[in-house]
């Protein structure tokens, strides 16, 4: 079955870097995008952007460029999702998700990660 | 970016009962809108996309209706499994941005 596992929980200090995986199974990790999406703490689900896992071409969403970065192993189907100089308004659960085929540009996420707790704290 | 506006962000029910959910748009999204379930320690599910179309495995006691900018998630007769968070998201244009969420407690 499609599985979507990240890592464990990151306890870091502000201006350090963190990097969150995401190791996906149960299909072809080239032939659908992996998106991410972080929910701070009590706060609703935010969009972050996607990678292209054909291309490894990746796009942020406004809030999340400069300091965030997706990358791949396509070897390893795994995805991750690196912050760098992290701030305290970084610290958030992150989940990585995969859409299915519903025949449109844009499909919603049918598989999601359990979520990676990030807690910055000096 | 299309602003997403869910009301209410809390609401409190009882087994048996029928809720909905509001999720208001700032810009026609079609009929592409997504519902999500959240809970404790599970995988945040799916529920119902393209705004009625129920995802494989989704009770039909959910059903979803609108487009253009209003759409509602109605539950009917609601079952404990129930309560959770729900997210409503919009899929017609990038970035598929999400509502704030409510809440759905029991009362």
């Amino acid at each position: 079955q499609i599985q979507l596992v990240q890592s464990g929980p990151e306890l870091k200090k502000p201006g350090e870097s963190v990097k969150i995986s995401c190791k996906a199974s149960g299909y072809t990790f080239t032939n659908y995008g992996m998106y991410w999406v972080k929910q701070a703490p009590g706060q609703g689900l935010q969009y972050m952007g996607w990678i292209n896992t054909e291309t490894g071409k990746p796009t942020y969403a406004d809030d999340f460029k400069g300091r965030f970065v997706f990358f791949l192993e396509t070897s390893a189907s795994t995805a991750y999702l690196q912050i760098n100089n992290l701030k305290n308004e970084d610290m958030a659960t992150y989940f990585c998700a995969r859409s299915f085929w519903c025949g449109l540009q844009w499909c919603p996420f049918a598989y999601w990660g359990q979520g990676t707790l990030v807690t910055v704290s000096s | 970016d299309v602003q997403m506006t869910q009301s209410p962000s809390n609401l409190a029910a009882s087994p048996g009962e029928s809720v909905s959910i509001n999720c208001k748009a700032s810009k026609s999204i079609s009929k592409y809108l997504a519902w999500y379930q959240q809970k404790p320690g599970k995988a945040n599910k799916l529920l119902i996309y393209s705004g009625s179309t129920l995802q494989s495995g989704t009770p039909s006691r959910f059903s979803g209706s609108g487009s253009g900018t209003d759409f509602t998630l109605t539950i009917r007769n609601l079952e404990p499994e129930d309560f959770g968070l729900y997210y409503c998201q919009q899929h017609n244009e990038y970035p598929n941005t999400f509502g704030a969420g409510t809440k759905l407690e029991l009362k």
